[in-house]
């Protein structure tokens, strides 16, 4: 069966070290994957999209990796600050792109 | 700019009632709009596709004549929940994709309440 994976545990760093989620997928060959962030009570918000031959994204503070040999997406938040806190949720296109599947979503917090 | 409003924000309603959810992407025009329901630490699960002038196409599951959804131009969608229950009680999120664009824009989200 598909299946998108995010760690369910939350993620607890300290202020100033990297954060590492990560995101996994079996039975879908998406051409891209994206990554948002989701704040309490609000819609996602869209950070970072990868393409199937892209290895590595960068934007700022984040970085995202793509490996379509494991089927796994990494996004890095450097530098991390409290701000950072929230729920990242991974995404790819299904059905040639008409559809976006979305992972649970893995719940940071970041400490000062 | 690629901002995508929703109104209302909150809704309490009494069961049976009907209530209409509007989505505006304010400085877009997006062919293909996205409705979504989300539970509480779960994942936005995809409730129907809305492109403008056509029909909507929803998701196994999803009752079409319970979420009846009018996308009448570029910029509007709406999606009306009729005859609410409390079982309706979530979020609902829309989305907007601009013309050749992959990534969709979020609304803010609107927390439905039914008494």
């Amino acid at each position: 069966s598909q299946k998108i994976e995010q760690n369910s545990e939350a993620l607890n760093i300290q202020e100033g070290k990297t954060a590492t989620l990560t995101c996994n997928y079996t039975n879908y060959s998406p051409a891209y994957l994206q990554w948002y962030r989701q704040d309490p009570g609000r819609g996602p918000v869209f950070l970072l999209l990868i393409r199937e031959n892209e290895k590595e994204k960068r934007k700022e503070r984040l970085k995202v990796t793509f490996d379509t040999t494991l089927k796994q997406s990494l996004f890095h938040i450097t530098a991390s600050q409290p701000a950072d806190s929230a729920t990242y949720l991974c995404a790819l296109d299904s059905a040639g792109g008409f559809k976006t599947i979305f992972g649970a979503g893995t719940r940071l917090f970041v400490k000062a | 700019g690629a901002v995508v409003s929703q109104h209302p924000s909150r809704v309490i309603c009494k069961s049976g009632t009907s209530v209409k959810i509007e989505c505006r992407s304010l400085d877009f025009q997006a062919t293909t709009m996205f409705w979504y329901r989300q539970f509480p630490k779960k994942s936005l699960m995809l409730m129907a596709t809305s492109n403008e002038g056509s029909k909507a196409t929803y998701e196994q599951g999803v009752e079409k004549d319970k979420f009846l959804i009018n996308h009448a131009s570029l910029t509007l969608s709406t999606l009306t929940v009729t005859s609410a229950h409390p079982e309706d009680s979530s979020f609902y999120i829309c989305s907007a994709t601009p013309r050749e664009a992959d990534t969709q824009y979020f609304g803010p989200g609107t927390r439905l309440t039914v008494l």
